[in-house]
């Protein structure tokens, strides 16, 4: 069936370094590839995405990359602040549905 | 504007009872999502609904588990014969173009 598994599932920085998360996903026909953030307690929220007719996405301090034929897309994130301390979640959508298949996450922690 | 709002916000029931969680979505979001959420966990999909559609329940773990939405807005979640493995935060979004928007989410705590 559909999967997307994600890498590291935890994720430790010094503020200021960079911080890299990375997805792979099964479906070949995927093509839209959202990143969600949840801090403690909180809802996910949508913080970049990608679609298949893109190699790369970026939005500030975030980008994200995406290779079609490996199957797999990253999350990049520069100049690493606390505020960025939160679980990330990848997903991918299904074949021929909107339904977003999500990855285990990774708890980025940045320390000051 | 107004979000996607849940209520009720926690839930503590005995084991064996039934509940019922309710979703408000976005209004005129016509796909309304239902995720499972465990402790520490990642977001296990429940149930899907697109308009007039049949929805897609291939996510729900047991015929314990129910949804409907009526009107195609509000959508309550249904479980009924609570175990103790169903504790958890239970997850809504809705969707508009691409973006899924989640609620607060319930905690369920089944003693």
């Amino acid at each position: 069936g559909e999967n997307v598994e994600q890498h590291p599932s935890t994720l430790s920085v010094q503020e200021g370094d960079s911080a890299v998360i990375k997805c792979t996903y099964s479906d070949s026909a995927s093509n839209y590839f959202p990143w969600y953030k949840q801090e403690l307690g909180k809802r996910p929220q949508l913080i970049i995405d990608i679609r298949s007719n893109v190699g790369e996405k970026k939005d500030q301090r975030i980008a994200v990359t995406l290779n079609k034929t490996a199957k797999h897309f990253s999350l990049h994130i520069t100049e690493t602040q606390p505020e960025d301390s939160a679980v990330y979640f990848c997903a991918a959508n299904g074949r021929n549905t909107d339904k977003l298949i999500f990855g285990t996450g990774t708890r980025l922690q940045v320390f000051p | 504007g107004a979000g996607v709002s849940q209520s009720p916000s926690n839930k503590v029931t005995e084991k064996g009872k039934d509940v019922e969680l309710r979703c408000d979505p976005i209004s005129g979001h016509t796909a309304l999502y239902w995720y499972r959420q465990s402790l520490g966990q990642g977001l296990e999909f429940l149930i899907y609904f697109q308009g007039n559609s049949a929805p897609d329940k291939s996510g729900l773990p047991s015929d314990r588990f129910s949804a409907e939405r009526t009107g195609g807005s509000v959508s309550t979640l249904t479980i009924q014969r609570t175990q103790q493995e169903d504790s958890a935060v239970y997850l809504c979004a809705s969707r508009d173009y691409d973006e899924q928007f989640f609620g607060p989410g319930t905690r369920l705590t089944v003693l």
